[in-house]
């Protein structure tokens, strides 16, 4: 299995900070590379596909960046409504792995 | 637009099967060109991938589950099954289906299933 992992583990930032989570995979999974936010109660929603393309509907402050075996994920105003628990998603290989989470709070 | 809706017992004893549907509204399984999965998330902890299944009945599941686990597909009814098989308090999660091509982007909200005597 490709496993994942995630960087920090959590975090906590203010409002209007720039935020970066990273991911690195244990093995070259090119740009197959997903990103999801989980809010507390809900399922995952897909923010970023490709490793760098927004999915329809998500705002702009949310991107996505890298290839191979590391990949960065940014928000670059962070808003009250981002606080959630963030994962990447591999889909090179199966089966499917997600990284562990990383969670995020307002500071 | 597609919606999925997981339903089920919400409690199964230990070494019994667990048993969930998704289904489908706002398109057809049927349709072709998504996988539909079942995945995973233990309390306080992350996504685990448990399978998927095409409208064809082809499947694939995670080799740490594949012993327990089918994934059925009923194509007249729109809808796919979840089956895993003697549980242990370690299969207790919130269960999830969605949609799939390369990324998850549909997803059920999700149903908790405790097993517990």
């Amino acid at each position: 299995d490709i496993q994942m992992t995630q960087s920090p583990s959590s975090l906590s930032a203010s409002v209007g900070d720039r935020v970066t989570i990273t991911c690195q995979a244990s093995q070259d999974i090119s740009n197959y590379l997903n990103w999801y936010q989980q809010k507390p109660g809900k399922a995952p929603k897909l923010l970023i596909y490709d490793a760098s393309n927004l999915e329809t509907g998500v705002p702009s402050r949310f991107s996505g960046s890298g290839s191979g075996t590391d990949f960065t994920f940014t928000i670059s105003s962070l808003q009250p409504e981002d606080i959630a628990t963030y994962y990447c998603q591999q889909y090179d290989n199966l089966p499917r792995t997600f990284g562990q989470g990383t969670r995020l709070e307002i500071k | 637009q597609v919606q999925l809706q997981e339903s089920g017992p919400g409690l199964v004893k230990p070494s019994q099967t667990l048993s969930l549907t998704c289904t489908v509204s706002g398109g057809s399984i049927s349709s072709g060109g998504y996988y539909w999965s079942w995945i995973r998330q233990h309390p306080g902890k992350g996504l685990e991938w448990i399978g998927y299944i095409y409208y064809s009945g082809s499947t694939y599941y995670n080799p740490s589950l594949k012993s327990r686990v089918t994934i059925s597909v009923d194509t007249s009814k729109n809808q796919f099954s979840l089956k895993l098989s003697s549980v242990t308090a370690a299969d207790t999660a919130v269960y999830y289906c969605a949609r799939n091509r390369d990324a998850f982007d549909i997803w059920g909200q999700g149903t908790m299933v405790t097993v517990s005597s």
